[in-house]
């Protein structure tokens, strides 16, 4: 069975501060592995995906097939990125479905 | 391009009555998917459809819930004889792909249905 981790319901850091949103996932094969993010009052919107390997509003997240983790990052946080962030997955096995891990909360405070 | 459109967006209902929950793809895509969000919870997946057929239904609850897409006209996700439990959000999203699993689905704003 598939499975996506997100430990932390919520997170909050200080603007300027690093920040890093952890996934892990569980899956036999290669999956296929995105972030979404919804900004208050907005809908539910695609971030970036592995397989992009691209640095979309300063985050990034890689791929580590050993930890079974794709963790999301962004060096310096801005009030902006206040949001909540979904990692999912999705993988040959399980068609077009994504599995959604509960989502990260994050806050960043002035 | 509008983007995908569900509605209603707030829909009340009260026990044993039917919700009819509607969605519209994007322009130009043909696959459809419908999440559900309880309270507290991740997105969980339904059922994906393409026009006419349903492709994955290993989401779906076993009775009362079903979907179509017909050849004209939006997606309907069909609950019978609602229930307290089935308060959640639904959230539909689609993509212009042929079933490959490496194309991102887009979401529409999402139904929120109350029942009382």
């Amino acid at each position: 069975a598939q499975r996506v981790t997100q430990p932390e319901k919520l997170l909050s850091v200080f603007k300027g501060a690093p920040v890093e949103l952890k996934c892990n996932y569980s899956y036999s094969g290669s999956p296929e592995l995105f972030w979404y993010v919804q900004y208050s009052r907005q809908r539910l919107q695609l971030l970036l995906r592995h397989i992009s390997r691209e640095s979309i509003k300063g985050f990034t997240a890689d791929l580590n097939k050993g930890e079974t983790s794709f963790h999301l990052k962004k060096p310096f946080a801005q009030e902006e990125d206040s949001a909540m962030y979904y990692c999912a997955l999705s993988g040959l096995s399980s068609g077009s479905r994504l599995t959604f891990g509960e989502g990260t909360q994050l806050t960043v405070n002035p | 391009n509008a983007g995908v459109m569900q509605n209603p967006r707030h829909l009340v209902r009260r026990r044993g009555q039917e919700a009819r929950l509607r969605c519209s793809p994007m322009k130009g895509h043909s696959h459809v998917y419908w999440y559900r969000q309880l309270p507290e919870e991740g997105l969980k997946f339904m059922v994906y459809l393409q026009k006419e057929n349903i492709i994955d239904e290993s989401g779906m609850p076993k009775e009362r819930f079903s979907a179509e897409f017909p050849k004209e006209g939006p997606s309907i996700l069909r609950i019978q004889q609602v229930v307290r439990g089935d308060s959640a959000a639904y959230f539909c999203a689609s993509s212009p792909t042929t079933g490959m699993s490496n194309q991102p689905q887009h979401f529409g704003d999402g139904t929120r249905l109350s029942i009382l």
